[in-house]
């Protein structure tokens, strides 16, 4: 199983700051990985699909890069709805594994 | 609009059994592939199983094979999964998720969930 780990588990930032998220997979997944975005009580969302291609409807604040084990979700200047949670996931291998997490809170 | 919406969830004892449903609407769901997740509360998320989209392969994740069974009724534009021998442990929010038509297992969108408590 590829575990993926994601850091911090919590970051602490102002509205208008960059945001900078960090998923590490336990072998390559070549570029396979996506990102979710899930706000208290609601559903998990999608915003980044293969590394990089946002998907339908997610602002260009939102970028992702990396490559094999390391990977970056990047929010360029923080709104107010996106202090929410960040998972990573894989689909390299099977199990479809994600990540913890990573908090976003305003400061 | 493309929407997903789970039913089924309950309150059951532990080794009882459930049978969650989700109806897709606003898109063709004999194309995609199907996907159930789930997340424990206050935990992160857990992939569970996925199905092709002509139902003729399934995926499961490994520790719920056996006890868990994903299904679909594509006149009906229905999603299902089957869950026996319930555990504690499965307490979740599940949740139903369509694949990407490029890259099935990554999931777009997701329905607002339903819950699943396993408690005596």
């Amino acid at each position: 199983e590829i575990v993926l780990t994601q850091s911090p588990a919590a970051l602490s930032l102002s509205p208008g700051e960059r945001a900078t998220l960090s998923c590490r997979a336990s072998q390559s997944v070549s570029s396979y990985l996506a990102w979710y975005q899930q706000r208290p009580g609601q559903a998990p969302r999608l915003l980044i699909y293969d590394v990089s291609n946002r998907a339908t409807g997610i602002p260009a604040r939102f970028s992702g890069s990396g490559s094999e084990t390391d990977f970056t979700l990047t929010i360029s200047s923080l709104e107010p709805e996106d202090f929410a949670v960040y998972y990573c996931q894989q689909r390299r291998n099977w199990p479809l594994t994600f990540g913890g997490g990573t908090k976003v809170e305003i400061k | 609009e493309v929407q997903l919406v789970e039913s089924g969830g309950a309150l059951v004892q532990p080794g009882g059994s459930l049978r969650l449903s989700c109806a897709a609407s606003g898109f063709t769901f004999s194309n995609y592939w199907m996907n159930w997740a789930r997340q424990a509360p206050g935990k992160g998320l857990e992939w569970v199983a996925n199905i092709k989209s002509d139902g003729s392969v399934k995926y499961y994740l490994d520790s719920l094979k056996g006890r868990f069974a994903i299904s679909r009724d594509n006149a009906k534009d229905s999603l299902y999964l089957h869950m026996n021998s319930l555990r504690v442990e499965d307490t979740a929010v599940y949740y139903c998720a369509r694949g990407l038509e490029s890259t099935p297992n990554h999931f777009d969108p997701w329905g607002q969930g339903t819950l699943v408590t396993v408690s005596s």
